[in-house]
């Protein structure tokens, strides 16, 4: 079955500790994008690639890093400059050659928790 | 003025009760409306998506737009426990845009 793959579930980090976030989709998407749910807000947007070798800061990239080296991979790196790095990180495609199609896909997203 | 508003609830409805979820917005800009619907721990996943102003029927889940009083609303025919779930608006600028705005979501309990 095609779809979007977030590995671990669940992440938990030391203080000073980067730690990085897969993100895999086998959907043949060109654009991919993380984001950002804190408990009873909206999801934010971190980071997003619309093409291989190429991404954008979106709205609250500061403390995050990420690649696009295949067109199938976005990993997230939450780095120790992220002072509130405990939420949940969902990952997200999108196909920008079907123009009727949906847009966003999700995946089922990985919990990052401080130890 | 936040650009999308939502109430949070949780909003408790007994199974099989018609259920009425909605979303303002400030930016009169917006053109494509979604409704996800979110489970605990889980990704959300796509219900509805519109364009402009109307209807749209999909089952049991009617989406309405009006743009005019920017306001979007999600009703639920014949709600079953298994819709007991988030619920999160959203709205974004041209189709299939990089950026889409999120609502915070309505925690809905369908109660059997």
């Amino acid at each position: 079955d095609g779809g979007i793959t977030q590995s671990p579930k669940y992440l938990f980090r030391k203080e000073g500790q980067n730690v990085t976030l897969s993100c895999e989709q086998n959907l043949n998407h060109d654009a991919m994008y993380w984001y950002r749910q804190d408990p009873g807000q909206g999801l934010r947007l971190i980071y997003y690639s619309q093409i291989v070798n190429d991404f954008q800061k979106g709205d609250i990239a500061e403390g995050y890093s990420v690649s696009r080296e295949k067109k199938e991979s976005f990993p997230l790196t939450v780095t120790s400059a992220q002072k509130n790095p405990t939420a949940f990180y969902l990952c997200a495609s999108l196909w920008e050659g079907d123009r009727d199609g949906q847009p966003q896909h999700f995946g089922d997203g990985t919990r990052l928790s401080i130890l | 003025q936040k650009e999308v508003e939502q109430d949070p609830g949780p909003l408790s409805v007994p199974e099989g009760a018609i259920v009425s979820l909605n979303c303002t917005y400030s930016n009169s800009a917006f053109q494509y409306f979604m409704w996800y619907r979110q489970y605990s721990r889980k990704g959300p996943e796509l219900l509805m998506y519109t364009y402009s102003s109307g209807n749209k029927e999909d089952g049991r889940f009617t989406a309405q737009v009006d743009k005019s009083s920017k306001y979007i609303s999600l009703f639920i025919r014949d709600s079953q426990p298994s819709d007991s779930a988030t619920y999160l608006c959203a709205m974004s600028y041209m189709h299939r845009d990089d950026k889409i705005i999120f609502g915070k979501g309505t925690r809905l309990h369908i109660l059997p």
